[in-house]
């Protein structure tokens, strides 16, 4: 079962980028993943699917502001130009045997 | 546009039981796995159930096999989680997610709706 490991925190000032880790455990590094977004009091919003190779394919409506890349076992997702509204918990997640593991979730701020 | 909506949560006694339902449209509803997710209070996302696009596969966690039962009518495009002997533990906003395909995490979700356990 593979793990998925997050800061639990990262902060940036607005107008400026950030990039958020998301880590898989050993053995799994070739894993697909997913990221989410979650906005304060709001449900999940998906982001897009994240490849080892990092090919990335995002989901309806999702800015251009939004990016993803990999290095081994390590899953990134690119915010540029940070606004307001980025100030959200994002989470990775992957799969395995009909199994779906979310990453525990890193809290952005938006300073 | 894909919707998911779901309903039937609210304040339950340790031990007791609930059902929940997650109403989908917009797409082709029977082609598609589907999951619930759970997120207790001011915790992260926790897998919980899915199953197959036609009901034959269904899959669970380990922290409520045994307890829940997760079942679909394709014929509604409803989506339901039976949840029994319920534990102050599975307190939390449960979410129904249309899994992608061919891979299997979760492309849409639907609002969430609160599951409370306590006497």
């Amino acid at each position: 079962q593979p793990v998925l490991t997050q800061s639990s925190s990262a902060s940036a000032s607005l107008g400026s980028s950030v990039k958020l880790t998301c880590t898989l455990s050993s053995g799994h590094s070739s894993y697909i993943i997913a990221w989410h977004q979650q906005q304060p009091g709001k449900a999940p919003r998906y982001l897009m699917k994240l490849e080892g190779s990092g090919s990335y394919n995002k989901g309806s409506g999702v800015p251009d502001r939004f990016s993803g890349s990999s290095s081994g076992a390590d899953r990134y997702l690119t915010i540029s130009n940070l606004q307001s509204e980025d100030e959200a918990d994002y989470y990775c997640e992957t799969w395995d045997s009909n199994t779906q593991v979310f990453g525990g979730g890193t809290k952005l701020t938006v300073l | 546009e894909v919707q998911l909506v779901e309903s039937g949560g609210g304040l339950v006694q340790p031990g007791g039981s609930l059902r929940l339902s997650c109403a989908a449209s917009g797409f082709t509803f029977s082609s598609y796995a589907m999951s619930w997710v759970r997120q207790a209070p001011g915790k992260g996302l926790e897998w919980v159930s899915a199953i197959s696009g036609s009901g034959g596969g269904t899959y669970y966690a380990n922290s409520v096999r045994g307890r829940f039962t997760i079942s679909r009518d394709n014929s509604k495009n409803t989506l339901y989680l039976q949840m029994n002997s319920l534990r102050a533990e599975d307190t939390a906003v449960y979410y129904c997610a249309k899994r992608t395909s061919p891979y299997q995490f979760a492309d849409y979700w639907g609002q969430g709706t609160l599951v409370t356990v306590s006497s």
